[in-house]
């Protein structure tokens, strides 16, 4: 079965702390990508990084950083130096074929100033 | 470069009424067509997708339907919406021919209220 599973529904920072968003996907596909998404309160979503299931490197764009770890399943989201335009629920997304993207739950974040 | 336009951004309509959400593509051609379904603090259903004109894929059973007029033209109707129907809905696009690896472009979705 191919699933995500974000665990976290909510979480709460003070602005400049550090946060890390968890997902984990279960496939048994060898080949797929992972996706990270931003929606803010506006709603539309905002394609954030894409990551395909053969590379493991790790990704950093400005306060953002992406860590994929094929052994555990794993591919979470930290954002470094939080900022109040930072709120917004980020969703994992697991797409094994051109028509199949399953997205988790979501994780609401919300930066307090 | 590629834009995506959805209306309107917010409805309410009465149970057992009609619905129609459009949905168009810009700068685009032969584009994978989507709606999701997003229901209040849950994350994203997809209800149908097209990978070209006239040809339509449903997810999930329910009394909603899509049609694709045109290459870059995807439409969600009902004949007579339930209370069940209310949510966010949201139309997406993604290259045709890219595969796996294509991330899908959202549009500003359109926020449905059935009372």
């Amino acid at each position: 079965a191919q699933k995500v599973t974000q665990a976290q529904t909510e979480i709460s920072v003070v602005e400049k702390e550090d946060v890390t968003l968890d997902c984990v996907y279960e496939t048994r596909d060898t080949t797929y990508y992972l996706f990270w998404y931003k929606q803010p309160p506006s709603g539309e979503l905002v394609f954030l990084i894409r990551r395909n299931s053969f590379d493991e490197q790790n990704e950093i764009s400005g306060r953002y950083s992406w860590n994929f770890q094929k052994s555990t399943s794993s591919f979470n989201f930290t954002i470094t130096a939080s900022q109040v335009v930072d709120s917004a629920v980020y969703f994992c997304a697991l797409k094994i074929n051109n028509n199949d993207m399953r997205f988790g739950a979501g994780t609401r974040l919300t930066v307090k100033p | 470069s590629q834009t995506i336009h959805q209306w309107p951004a917010t409805l309410v309509q009465p149970v057992g009424s009609p619905l129609s959400l459009e949905c168009t593509v810009e700068g685009t051609s032969n584009p994978n067509l989507y709606w999701y379904r997003q229901a209040a603090g849950r994350g994203l259903q997809l209800l149908f997708y097209s990978v070209g004109i006239g040809q339509i894929s449903s997810e999930v059973p329910q009394n909603l339907s899509a049609s694709r007029p045109q290459d870059r033209q995807f439409i969600l109707s009902s004949k007579k919406l339930l209370l069940s129907d209310s949510g966010f809905y949201l139309c997406a696009w993604s290259t045709g021919t890219g595969g796996r690896n294509s991330p899908l472009h959202f549009g500003n979705g359109t926020r449905l209220t059935v009372t």
